[in-house]
């Protein structure tokens, strides 16, 4: 069926380091993925996303990076800052025009001063 | 411009009994998003609302049901309550149906004795 997996639950880095939080997908259909930052207390919030017939994307301080021959997505954040402690969840449509978005479990950061 | 306000913030009720959520979508949102997070799941699309129909649907019992007014408020009523309906019900809203960078609300903590 439909899943979105994420190889690590938790990740500690030290402030100023780069981070990287994997995702695995299985639906190859999915046509575009989302990452979404989940502070305590609040809803995800939108980070960036990337469409199927891109292989890398850019926003500011972090990158999204699609594998679709390994169905593997990653995010990578430069300089990691405390503020970026949170859980980070990648979600998939997979329905198409049917826009249906199924989350991974979700990855704890924790930035380290 | 507000966010997504969703009420009440949290909710306690016994199995039984039913309950109903509301949403405030970002004025000129037309589309509202509902979902469960739990622990053990994660985030689960439930249903999606866009000119006060719905537009989809995912894997949950008859017992969730939503509706859309026409100033594109959200409700959403679960009944006969269960203790594992527990979970933090997030509503997000779009300017679009299928327009994938969604706004999320806070949600609503519902807890089932």
């Amino acid at each position: 069926g439909e899943s979105v997996g994420l190889h690590l639950p938790t990740l500690s880095v030290q402030e100023g380091d780069n981070s990287i939080i994997n995702c695995a997908y299985s639906n190859s259909a999915s046509d575009y993925f989302i990452w979404y930052k989940q502070e305590s207390g609040k809803g995800p919030q939108f980070i960036i996303d990337i469409r199927s017939n891109m292989d890398k994307r850019q926003g500011q301080r972090v990158t999204v990076l699609l594998n679709k021959t390994v169905k593997h997505l990653s995010l990578q954040i430069a300089a990691t800052q405390p503020g970026d402690s949170a859980v980070y969840f990648c979600a998939e449509n997979s329905g198409g025009s049917n826009y249906k978005l199924t989350f991974g479990k979700g990855t704890l950061l924790t930035v380290n001063p | 411009k507000a966010g997504v306000t969703q009420t009440p913030r949290y909710l306690i009720k016994t199995r039984g009994q039913q309950v109903t959520l509301s949403c405030s979508p970002i004025s000129g949102h037309r589309s509202v998003s509902w979902y469960q997070q739990t622990p053990g799941q994660g985030l689960q699309f439930l249903f999606e609302y866009f000119s006060e129909t719905q537009r989809n649907k995912g894997n949950f019992p008859g017992r969730f049901s939503g509706r859309q007014f026409s100033n594109s408020r959200s409700e959403m009523n679960v009944s006969t309550l269960e203790l594992g309906d527990s979970a933090l019900y997030l509503c997000a809203s779009s300017p679009q149906q299928g327009n994938y960078e969604q706004y999320f609300g806070p949600g609503t903590r519902l807890t089932v004795t």
